[in-house]
């Protein structure tokens, strides 16, 4: 079947790195989304990985290993508005897409 | 990216009545879709709309209670029939724009609260 695990909950402190973890199981792969969601807010796009390794993009870097269906979002220098949650999605047939049910990250002061 | 325009971005709507979201973008698209998002729950496709031509609806969903129109490349509309609680959610209505990849991206949403 195809599926998306990401933790629910997670807590880390204003100035620090936290990395967010994605794990798929899909019948083919096309690609892994992160999208960031406030509450509130609608999804908006974070980052996009096909390849395996490490996509940096300012604070925020994407990685990726197809072989073992595991992706990760590296937040660094947290910030308060960092405050969100986070959507890990990989396509799954001709114009579909699963989403996972986020993590819900917090940062504290 | 495209730019999705939605509305209403919130409504609240007695049980029974029905209501129709509208969603606009900026360019044309060949596919638009229609997302719920539940309190709490990830993101799930309603249906894809493709202009001229009906809405393809994803298990769990039927046109009779999500009627779709896509009159022309740019514009959508998804109607929530008859309502109950259970359909208070948040409607997202996306667009592919395939930079990069084929990257979703989503319209402002539309928070509806039955009562």
């Amino acid at each position: 079947g195809q599926n998306i695990d990401q933790p629910t909950e997670m807590t880390a402190t204003e100035g620090a790195i936290v990395q967010i973890n994605c794990t798929y199981q899909t019948s083919g792969f096309n690609g892994l989304f992160w999208y960031q969601q406030h509450a509130g807010e609608a999804p908006t796009f974070l980052s996009y990985n096909v390849l395996d390794g490490l996509e940096e993009k300012g604070r925020f870097s994407s990685f990726l290993s197809r072989s073992k269906g595991y992706s990760y979002l590296l937040l660094k220098e947290l910030q308060m508005k960092d405050s969100a949650s986070y959507l890990c999605a990989v396509p799954s047939g001709t114009y579909k897409y699963i989403f996972g049910t986020g993590t819900r990250l917090k940062v504290l002061a | 990216s495209a730019v999705i325009s939605q509305k209403p971005s919130r409504d609240i709507c007695q049980r029974g009545t029905s209501l129709t979201i509208q969603c606009q973008v900026d360019s044309q698209v060949t596919m638009m879709f229609w997302y719920r998002q539940q309190p709490g729950q990830s993101l799930t496709l309603i249906a894809t709309a493709n202009q001229g031509s009906e809405a393809t609806y994803e298990s769990g969903f039927v046109i009779d209670k999500f009627p779709i129109s896509r009159p022309n490349l740019t514009f959508s509309t998804l109607t929530v029939s008859n309502m109950s609680p259970e359909d208070s959610s948040i409607y997202l209505c996306s667009v592919e724009d395939g930079n990069p990849g084929n990257t979703i991206y989503f319209g402002e949403g539309s928070w509806l609260t039955v009562v």
